[in-house]
């Protein structure tokens, strides 16, 4: 089972480019890697979800190298609605080998 | 469409005590699972169901039960409640299993205090 790692806490301002980073070195062949968002009193929100290379959506940018045992999730021109914890998800099938990251908890400032 | 429908919003349990969390969705999803959410831990996978009459367990399953009976619910039962299950309980659903990277649609939570 992949073993998920992301930053605790970031900081950016509005505007910036935030890029979250999540490390999965077990990642296995079938795993896909999936993000998501959390609002408090709220449910995890989708964001964006990959395989390898480069997704890009109308909200994000997810980058996965060819070792995939690492991805990066990009936020361009953040604002203070951005503010929120993101995570990580690794696995496939919806079954019970997927595995949530702790969250990175991204806090905007004007 | 409501999505994904939890009840109640918050609970108060003493030790020992039962009860049922209720989850709910209209999207005639086949997969529907259950998390907790605990701080600096993330979420942790309790139950899932692939689809009526069929529920397995995940990463965290001792203390819980669940039943599917219909496409529609999925409810989580503590048959005796400890403080160590006091946490944020999450449910999810997602269209299928046939595809690898169906994204999970989540419920707004309930938060479980046990005392």
């Amino acid at each position: 089972l992949a073993k998920i790692t992301q930053p605790i806490s970031m900081d950016s301002y509005e505007g910036q480019e935030v890029n979250i980073t999540c490390s999965h070195n077990n990642i296995a062949t079938n795993d896909y890697i999936t993000w998501y968002q959390q609002f408090p009193s709220q449910g995890p929100r989708f964001i964006i979800q990959g395989y390898k290379t480069k997704v890009t959506n109308e909200v994000a940018s997810l980058f996965i190298p060819a070792d995939r045992k690492s991805s990066t999730l990009s936020l361009p021109r953040v604002s203070l609605s951005d503010t929120a914890v993101y995570y990580c998800l690794v696995g496939a099938n919806n079954n019970n080998d997927m595995r949530f990251g702790a969250g990175t908890r991204l806090t905007v400032k004007p | 469409n409501a999505g994904v429908t939890q009840t109640p919003k918050f609970q108060v349990l003493k030790t020992g005590q039962s009860m049922t969390l209720q989850c709910a969705q209209d999207m005639n999803h086949e997969y529907m699972s259950w998390y907790r959410q605990d701080p600096g831990m993330g979420l942790r996978l309790i139950h899932y169901s692939v689809g009526a009459g069929i529920t397995d367990q995940g990463e965290v399953p001792n203390g819980y039960n669940v039943s599917r009976s219909t496409t529609e619910d999925f409810p989580l039962r503590l048959l005796s409640a400890a403080p160590s299950q006091t946490s944020v309980y999450f449910c999810a659903s997602s269209p299928s299993l046939d595809r690898a990277q169906e994204t999970q649609y989540f419920g707004p939570g309930t938060r479980l205090l046990v005392l």
